[in-house]
């Protein structure tokens, strides 16, 4: 059981827009920077976003991150099929002192 | 460049002990916390333990207290995971991780500890 809550699963067309959403608490996302991560079979993960919105040198600007109280969400416009994998979203939790991670999204492109 | 490489990982009996190490280069390396993640085949990410930038301070997930131990060596620019007590579940490949406010996280690209008889 993941502390934080993703839903396992997500699907989108080509161009389509599509969003990841990601529940925590006051104790880690309502009170820290959350992470978004994606990871393809066989590799480590991706920093996709970081401090909530921000983006890594590299990563295309259709990764767009939110939040709002203790949930946050991850968008990816204009889907392509290379968007394909787990998605993962992180932040610090203070009663952890440690990062927790959300179940990962399967993101699958129809 | 930040550059995080793990070594160490390998096969081992159940009780039995391993050490993973993380090389970092490209930073100063006693200026960043740095945690130990894995990810067992198959599964999720679950964050191991931290340890801050002078060592000071370290934390354990509550499946690994007590089993794993958490160092640096300032010297070497290397973090370490000492991992004693091995279980099947622990299982998994070790990621290395910087922590950075300004840039966000960086990882490395993970080692596999199987634990099996």
């Amino acid at each position: 059981q993941s502390v934080l809550t993703q839903p396992p699963s997500a699907s989108g067309t080509p161009g389509q827009r599509v969003t990841i959403s990601c529940s925590g608490s006051s104790s880690n996302i309502g009170s820290h920077n959350i992470y978004w991560y994606q990871q393809l079979p066989g590799t480590a993960p991706k920093l996709l976003i970081y401090g909530n919105n921000q983006r890594p040198s590299g990563v295309p600007d259709r990764f767009s991150g939110s939040k709002s109280g203790t949930s946050a969400s991850l968008a990816i416009s204009g889907l392509r099929s290379e968007d394909e994998a787990d998605y993962y979203c992180s932040a610090w939790d203070d009663s952890l002192s440690g990062w927790v991670f959300g179940g990962g999204t399967k993101l699958t492109v129809l | 460049e930040v550059q995080l490489l793990e070594s160490g990982g390998g096969l081992v009996q159940p009780g039995g002990s391993l050490r993973v190490s993380c090389a970092a280069s490209g930073f100063t390396f006693s200026s960043y916390g740095m945690s130990w993640v894995r990810q067992a085949p198959g599964k999720g990410l679950e964050w191991v333990s931290y340890i801050s930038g002078g060592a000071d301070n370290t934390n354990y997930a509550d499946s690994v207290k007590g089993r794993f131990t958490i160092s640096r060596d300032k010297s070497k620019n290397t973090l370490y995971l000492q991992m004693n007590s091995l279980r099947a579940e622990d299982t998994a490949v070790y990621y290395c991780a910087r922590h950075s406010m300004a840039t966000g996280p960086d990882w490395g690209q993970g080692t596999l500890v199987t634990v099996s008889s």
